[in-house]
């Protein structure tokens, strides 16, 4: 799997946007990106994921570079809730099975 | 539905102890995997199934583990004999296509198991 590069901590206030970085400078033109959280004491859980256009969903948006060879996941309104480790994860579409978390981004939210 | 069930959610061994972790995954899921968390190495994919059947098992670390699904409800993951260092978050997961396909994996609540 294509490695990705994410920054190791951020910090965000609440209510306000969150844009969450992800390089992914070896990704093929066939890997699909992908995004889990994973709340403190919680098993991750899926945000989002897409492959070359932005995604929109109840959770968050997925912004791709044009090259693909970074994405931006955002929280548009942060809530104390949304602190925790966010995964950015490519997948080969010959991969069916297997998804390959890198260490993430632990997101902290200030009251 | 429940989510998938995850059992026991804390285990504390001895050292050469055989542990038993059991996952109950959603109904209709066809695809079930392993995961282990550590702090030193984060989450890692120890094994997954496809209808049963055991598709990848590369990430087992050794032989002391191993992994059963004996029907699409229930698997185990079984560590013999039990080390310290096995000390770990173990998550299950389920996905009802190929990840692919939905992009969701959808995850237990995990099991904390303590080697002493």
């Amino acid at each position: 799997d294509a490695k990705t590069t994410q920054p190791n901590s951020m910090e965000s206030n609440e209510e306000e946007p969150v844009h969450l970085p992800c390089n992914h400078s070896t990704i093929s033109g066939t890997d699909y990106i992908h995004w889990y959280r994973q709340l403190p004491s919680q098993g991750p859980e899926y945000v989002i994921h897409g492959l070359t256009s932005n995604v929109n969903n109840r959770m968050a948006s997925l912004a791709i570079a044009e090259d693909r060879k970074s994405s931006t996941l955002i929280l548009h309104r942060a809530t104390l809730r949304d602190a925790a480790v966010y995964y950015c994860i490519l997948r080969e579409p010959s991969n069916t099975g297997k998804l390959i978390f890198g260490q993430g981004t632990t997101l902290q939210v200030k009251p | 539905d429940a989510g998938v069930i995850q059992s026991p959610r804390h285990e504390v061994t001895e050292m050469g102890q055989e542990v038993t972790l059991r996952c109950k995954p959603i109904s209709g899921h066809d695809y079930l995997f392993w995961y282990r968390q550590t702090m030193m190495r984060g989450l890692e994919l120890l094994i997954y199934f496809n209808n049963n059947v055991p598709i990848d098992d590369s990430g087992m670390p050794e032989d002391r583990f191993s992994a059963k699904m004996p029907n699409a409800s229930f698997s185990t993951l079984k560590i013999q004999p039990s080390e310290p260092r096995d000390s770990a978050v173990y998550f299950c997961a389920s996905s009802l296509y190929p990840v692919l396909d939905t992009g969701e994996l959808f995850f237990g609540e995990g099991s904390r198991l303590t080697v002493l």
